[in-house]
């Protein structure tokens, strides 16, 4: 099973306004980040939240980490067409080393 | 900026052929990593490596195989392709995480079909 899960699944919104996706994960986590994938091509990392900290700001980006519920939300806010694209989470676990584990993505849409 | 170069965009195989994909980065990475990619699955580690010559399973290694003979290559090997194995291939690269992590920075990927 995956450690991330994202909700929703995918997101269609006008340009001009937020967007919203949340990411569930099972095991505490050291870190927590978004990645954004445009289509056919590489994930891209936009954000790190550590675990001691509740919400990370960066240019339009806002994520919030509850680590008592085990979740995390991305906020893009006054959203633009060059942000559509598929956006993860991913958890890292300092006992696993190298290894992030992702979940299943949102894809988002940016109407003009 | 770090490039993670993947030698193809698209690949197209048939069932039993044995299968390589490249991938070189320019930043002197310790660690190379290969996911495949499906969809509603996120990215699942195949495998890792965290050295020249090192190399170590991660969640989904069945059926394929990896070498690492230069800091700078990692390639990831269908032994014998088949088609449950036509995916997205995505190739990352980082440096170390020794106490702190270090972001993954990715190719843009290989989609593989296999026939």
């Amino acid at each position: 099973s995956q450690q991330g899960e994202e909700d929703p699944q995918a997101l269609s919104i006008q340009e001009g306004e937020n967007a919203t996706m949340n990411c569930s994960y099972k095991t505490s986590i050291n870190n927590l980040q978004w990645y954004r994938q445009n289509s056919g091509r590489g994930l891209v990392h936009l954000i790190l939240i550590r675990s001691n900290e509740r919400e990370k700001h960066s240019g339009r980006l806002r994520v919030t980490l509850d680590t008592s519920k085990k979740s995390s939300s991305l906020l893009i806010t006054a959203s633009r067409a060059a942000d559509t694209a598929s956006y993860f989470c991913a958890t890292w676990i300092k006992a696993a080393g190298n290894k992030l584990t992702f979940g299943g993505g949102t894809r988002v849409l940016v109407k003009p | 900026d770090v490039k993670v170069t993947q030698s193809s965009r698209y690949l197209v195989k048939r069932t039993g052929e044995k299968v390589f994909l490249e991938c070189v980065q320019d930043m002197d990475h310790e660690n190379m990593f290969w996911y495949r990619q499906d969809p509603g699955l996120g990215l699942r580690l195949i495998y890792f490596s965290y050295d020249v010559k090192m190399k170590e399973k991660g969640d989904i290694p069945e059926g394929y195989s990896v070498s690492r003979e230069k800091k700078e290559r990692f390639s990831l090997i269908l032994e014998s392709a088949s088609t449950n194995q036509t995916s997205m291939y995505l190739c990352a690269s980082s440096l170390p995480n020794r106490g702190m992590y270090q972001p993954q920075h990715f190719g843009d990927g290989t989609r593989l079909s296999i026939l």
